[in-house]
């Protein structure tokens, strides 16, 4: 059963618009929650993390929202540039036990030029 | 900093063949983890060292795979015997204990014939 699940397996977006990727949970122990962008025949790397003591963090162009009611975080890449075109993981972690990251399948973002 | 370092990069075997898969972690971290990445499952963690010491190996799939730790800037996954279901990309990755942001490999992509 996948605890975090992205549903969506691709995105298209035009260069300067804003990206969506969306990212659900089901256990609410996870307190924790990143996201990596991985670019082909290379690993995973860390892009932004948020707590679930907030609801908002922001980096640069990249913001990551969480709702906790819902158990739902989502990534805003504000504005897109072919750069980003990756795939993009959610994590979440329980902090209280391992520090054992559960990853989502994915999301292929391509922006488009 | 080298960052982690996989070897080789890319395996190709036959069934039932042993295969060995290589791991440097970034001098200094404390904590390796073995990833596995499908199509269809994403990145599945598989095993989890934190000073050496083997915390969580739950996601290992059968006893066809064995992980080991002998010191702390050395790892190998072990697959004895391969099977055509095993083809994946392995990542290892590397943290500080109480850091959550892993720090990945570039993965060895396993094809077994």
């Amino acid at each position: 059963d996948q605890q975090v699940k992205q549903n969506s397996p691709s995105l298209s977006v035009q260069e300067g618009r804003i990206s969506i990727l969306n990212c659900d949970y089901t256990n609410s122990m996870f307190d924790y929650f990143l996201w990596y962008k991985k670019y082909p025949a290379e690993g995973p790397t860390f892009l932004i993390s948020i707590s679930s003591i907030k609801d908002k963090n922001e980096d640069g162009r990249f913001t990551v929202f969480l709702n906790k009611s819902a158990k739902h975080l989502s990534l805003h890449i504000v504005p897109s540039q072919p750069g980003d075109s990756a795939v993009y993981f959610c994590a979440a972690l329980a902090t209280s036990g391992t520090y054992k990251y559960i990853f989502g399948t994915g999301t292929r973002l391509k922006v488009l030029a | 900093d080298a960052g982690v370092i996989q070897s080789p990069r890319h395996e190709v075997t036959e069934m039932g063949q042993e295969v060995t898969l290589r791991c440097k972690p970034i001098s200094g971290h404390n904590s390796l983890f073995w990833y596995r990445q499908t199509m269809m499952r994403g990145l599945e963690l598989l095993i989890y060292f934190n000073n050496n010491v083997p915390i969580d190996d739950s996601g290992m799939p059968e006893d066809r795979f064995s992980a080991k730790m002998p010191n702390a800037s050395f790892s190998t996954l072990k697959i004895q015997p391969s099977e055509p279901r095993d083809s994946a990309v392995y990542f290892c990755a590397s943290s500080l204990s109480g850091l959550k942001e892993q720090y990945f490999g570039p993965g060895t992509r396993l094809t077994v014939t």
